[in-house]
């Protein structure tokens, strides 16, 4: 089974502080995602990385940075957390290529308040 | 841009009855679609995947249809049982490609005794 793990559940930080949101896969995919997740707006994406040391903006981009040294851990870092950063966070993996691999595997989220 | 459409209001149906979930989308023609299933408090997960060339895909209880032409699916589950409870999201392939999904806000459907 595809594992998808993500480094905490819950996090409460301080406006202004550096934040890392660790993700890893076990299952050798290519692909990683970066979501949020607000009541009324669905996910979105934030960063995407199709391989190591790869890394694409996806749609809400701004405030957030990654990093992808190695290909099963993909990172989101908020430089400076600020409240409206306050949110559910989702790290997906998938693989690319035809059949069942365009699915998405997703961790189990971290809830992420900004106080 | 994409769109994507699904009911916001939650869907309450009894026990045993089908549920049937929709999906509209415009500005797109997606070479497929999926749906997940997603509890509170936890990561989508993967259910069914049908592609633009297909009109029907099942899965034991499961049902998805796709129809192009409306830009439309629509998802069933057929002898639902309270467990089917959750919100479910349906994905479309992004433009550009690349795995890249567009996700609807999903339906949360609630299945009662």
């Amino acid at each position: 089974d595809v594992k998808v793990t993500q480094s905490s559940r819950y996090l409460v930080k301080r406006t202004g502080e550096k934040v890392f949101l660790e993700c890893v896969q076990d299952m050798d995919h290519e692909n990683m995602f970066w979501y949020r997740q607000d009541p009324g707006l669905g996910l979105r994406l934030i960063y995407f990385s199709y391989d190591v040391k790869m890394k694409e903006k996806g749609d809400i981009p701004e405030g957030y940075s990654v990093s992808r040294e190695k290909k099963e851990r993909f990172s989101l870092i908020l430089e400076s957390a600020s409240t409206n950063q306050t949110s559910m966070y989702l790290c997906a993996s998938s693989s690319p290529g035809g059949g069942p691999q365009e699915t998405q595997y997703f961790g189990p989220g971290t809830r992420l308040l900004v106080l | 841009s994409q769109k994507i459409e699904q009911n916001s209001e939650a869907l309450n149906i009894q026990e045993g009855k089908t549920a049937t979930l929709t999906c509209n989308y415009t500005n797109y023609s997606p070479a497929y679609l999926q749906w997940y299933r997603q509890d509170p408090g936890r990561g989508p997960v993967f259910l069914l995947l049908i592609r633009e060339n297909e009109k029907e895909k099942r899965k034991e209880r499961l049902k998805v249809t796709f129809d192009t032409t409306l830009k439309q699916s629509l998802f069933h589950i057929t002898a639902s049982q309270p467990a089917d409870s959750a919100t479910y999201l349906c994905a479309l392939d992004s433009t550009g490609g690349g795995n890249k999904l567009t996700f609807g806000t999903g339906t949360q459907l609630k299945v009662e005794l």
